[in-house]
């Protein structure tokens, strides 16, 4: 079974610093991806980025990165240069490239950007 | 281009009712599945799809139906409503590929409210 932990319920952070957002995850899967989703106010879901467990290198897509430590078993999102408009609730998810059909959530954490 | 397009966006029921929630996507997607969010406990998977004709339960199943006719759609359905089920729904396409990279592409949600 694969588990998702997010343990920051909630982070301020200040206009223009950088935040790293806390995931862990527990799979016996030998292969895997890994997913980061964010939530504004209005509810919709956005897809951020994407790490595959075999690629070598952290993705980056723009203002984010993840920090993808396969040994800790941890895939941090980091947003770089924070702007008022990332305040929102941010998600952390895993799939299985076998048995693929599910894509399973952490409890997210609520970030708040403070001008 | 509509995406996933889930309809309605707020409902209120009573006990015992039923109802039927709507989604279509216009992406081709294999992959539909439906997930509740509910405060503290992330996105649950109730129901997916890889195709016209397959469905399968996922980790909140009870009380809830799906069909999978054509590939743009695939309806939620609650037999009779219960305020547990009290929730915002959404609904979420994507590629069915063996890598399990496809992000998923989410409706905009709607709010069910059970009295």
């Amino acid at each position: 079974a694969q588990k998702i932990t997010q343990t920051q319920p909630g982070m301020f952070v200040q206009e223009k610093e950088a935040v790293t957002l806390d995931c862990t995850y527990d799979t016996s899967d030998p292969s895997y991806g890994l997913f980061w989703y964010k939530q504004p106010s209005s509810g919709e879901m956005i897809f951020l980025i994407y790490q595959g467990s075999y690629d070598q290198q952290n993705a980056t897509e723009g203002r984010y990165s993840l920090n993808f430590q396969k040994a800790r078993k941890s895939a941090n999102l980091v947003i770089s240069a924070s702007q008022l408009g990332d305040s929102a609730m941010y998600f952390c998810a895993m799939s299985s490239y076998f048995g693929n059909e599910k894509l399973t959530f952490g409890t997210g954490t609520r970030l708040t950007i403070i001008p | 281009n509509a995406g996933v397009t889930q309809t309605p966006k707020f409902q209120v029921l009573k006990t015992g009712q039923s109802m039927t929630l709507q989604c279509a996507q216009d992406m081709n997607h294999e992959y539909m599945s439906w997930y509740r969010q509910d405060p503290g406990m992330g996105l649950r998977l109730i129901h997916y799809s890889v195709g016209a004709g397959i469905t399968d339960q996922g980790e909140v199943p009870n009380g809830y139906n799906v069909s999978r006719s054509t590939t743009e759609d695939f309806p939620l359905r609650l037999l009779s409503a219960a305020p547990s089920q009290t929730s915002v729904y959404f609904c979420a396409s994507r590629f069915f590929l063996t890598g399990g990279e496809s992000p998923l592409h989410f409706g905009n949600g709607t709010r069910l409210t059970v009295t």
